[in-house]
């Protein structure tokens, strides 16, 4: 089945520090994947997706058809990036089934 | 426009009520959504419109019934509800449902609490 996977259900780390959330896919072809953001009493709202390759608030996401990852990275994480993240799949997915989620949480 | 409007933000009803959520959108989206998120999990995909026609049904109880009486709204009426159906129920829309249809817009959502 076409899914999306995210290993980690909470991520912590202290601010500076770089930060890399997990996501892996099954799929046989050239999914245009994306990253959803759930600040704390904010709506869902797309992060980035792979194929503008556009770096948002310091996030990449890069999708590696070989490891069929597509991994959330930021080289120095702020208290202010505290949030849910989901990894996504296309709408053109026969299920439209979200990652599990990550919460990251940047400490001071 | 580029906001997915939903009301109520909170719904309070008994298991004998009827009541509705309401979606809007003026973005000339043509796909839209209702998902449900219980606490600290990810949103559940409930049903698709695409083109004011039901495409997808994820095997939702018919206490929760769709409509889309246009483009540009999306309904949820909610019927004999249990207190297991207290959560947020989110609206969401996308240019189209299909190859290539980018993001998904959401609106910020329908606190429900069945008692």
């Amino acid at each position: 089945a076409q899914r999306v996977t995210q290993p980690e259900k909470l991520l912590s780390v202290f601010k500076g520090a770089p930060v890399e959330l997990k996501c892996n896919y099954s799929y046989s072809g050239s999914p245009e994947l994306f990253w959803y953001v759930q600040y704390s009493r904010q709506r869902l709202q797309l992060l980035l997706r792979h194929i503008s390759r556009e770096s948002i608030k310091g996030f990449t996401a890069d999708l590696n058809k070989g490891e069929t990852s597509f991994h959330l990275k930021k080289p120095f994480a702020q208290e202010e990036d505290s949030a849910m993240y989901y990894c996504a799949p296309p709408t053109s997915f026969q299920k439209l089934v979200f990652g599990t989620g990550t919460r990251l949480l940047v400490s001071p | 426009d580029t906001e997915v409007t939903q009301t109520p933000k909170h719904l309070v009803m008994g298991m004998t009520n009827k009541k509705s959520l309401k979606c809007e959108q003026h973005m000339g989206h043509r796909a839209m959504y209702w998902y449900k998120q219980k606490a600290k999990k990810p949103p559940e995909l409930m049903f698709v419109y695409s083109y004011e026609k039901l495409s997808i049904n994820e095997s939702v109880p018919s206490r929760f019934s769709p409509e889309c009486p246009n483009s540009s709204l999306l309904n949820l009426h909610l019927h004999a509800l249990q207190p297991e159906d207290s959560a947020l129920y989110l609206c969401a829309s996308s240019e189209f449902l299909g190859q290539n249809t980018g993001e998904l817009f959401f609106g910020e959502g329908s606190r429900l609490t069945v008692l």
